[in-house]
């Protein structure tokens, strides 16, 4: 059973914010939420991490709500370099194989 | 950047034949892992490592050995490839519990052709 759900695909144009969900109905208490963003011929890179409440860092934010079975992770102001793959990962961040766990993440495309 | 380096960047194979992929990190990070990603599939998991000579199998490791004698290096083997381990294979790294830091760093990918 998959631990994460989210969008296979999304579109916006420059310029917007973009707000890409996760479901995790079955996170644990331990658990952490991670967002890795993919390019193309690149192995994935750490966007931003939290456990409750929301998170803010110099590229995005992360929402999570009082029962922590979802996540957003917002982009404001996209450009076309945020064209990428987002994974939205839920376990123990500090190692093992729970908290490296991908989905198939959802592909992002920015159009001018 | 992270120092952690995958070799070979690129390799083409025969059938049949061995083939080892090396990751070699700077961080002296407990962790290491091996992933592959094929078109349609987000990253799967192949093989980690908590620490020297420890290992623990992920959701895709048959075909796969892996071995880690020194903290910094962790090797991928193929025994004999076959086709469908044609892929691109990422190596990645994380400190380990009570090192602070949480983030992942992963390697610039290994792709690999069996033919």
């Amino acid at each position: 059973l998959a631990k994460t759900t989210q969008p296979i695909s999304m579109d916006s144009y420059e310029g917007q914010e973009v707000n890409i969900t996760c479901s995790h109905n079955n996170i644990a208490t331990n658990d952490y939420i991670t967002w890795y963003q993919q390019f193309p011929s690149q192995g994935p890179r750490f966007i931003i991490q939290g456990y409750k409440t929301k998170v803010t860092n110099e590229v995005a934010s992360l929402f999570i709500p009082a029962d922590r079975k979802s996540s957003t992770l917002s982009l404001p102001r996209v450009s076309l370099s945020d064209t990428a793959v987002y994974y939205c990962l839920v376990g123990d961040p500090w190692g093992g194989a729970d908290g490296l766990t991908f989905g198939k993440g959802t592909h992002l495309i920015i159009q001018p | 950047d992270a120092g952690i380096t995958q070799s070979p960047r690129h390799k083409v194979t025969e059938t049949g034949t061995p083939v080892t992929l090396r990751c070699h990190q700077t961080e002296n990070h407990r962790y290491m892992y091996w992933y592959r990603q094929d078109p349609g599939h987000g990253l799967r998991l192949i093989h980690y490592s908590y620490g020297v000579k420890d290992t623990d199998k992920g959701e895709v490791s048959d075909g796969y050995s892996v071995s880690r004698s020194k903290t910094e290096d962790f090797l991928l083997t193929l025994e004999s490839a076959t086709s469908s381990q044609t892929s691109v294979y990422f190596c990645a790294i994380t400190p380990g519990q009570g090192r602070g830091n949480t983030e992942a760093f992963f390697g610039q990918g290994t792709r690999l052709t069996v033919v």
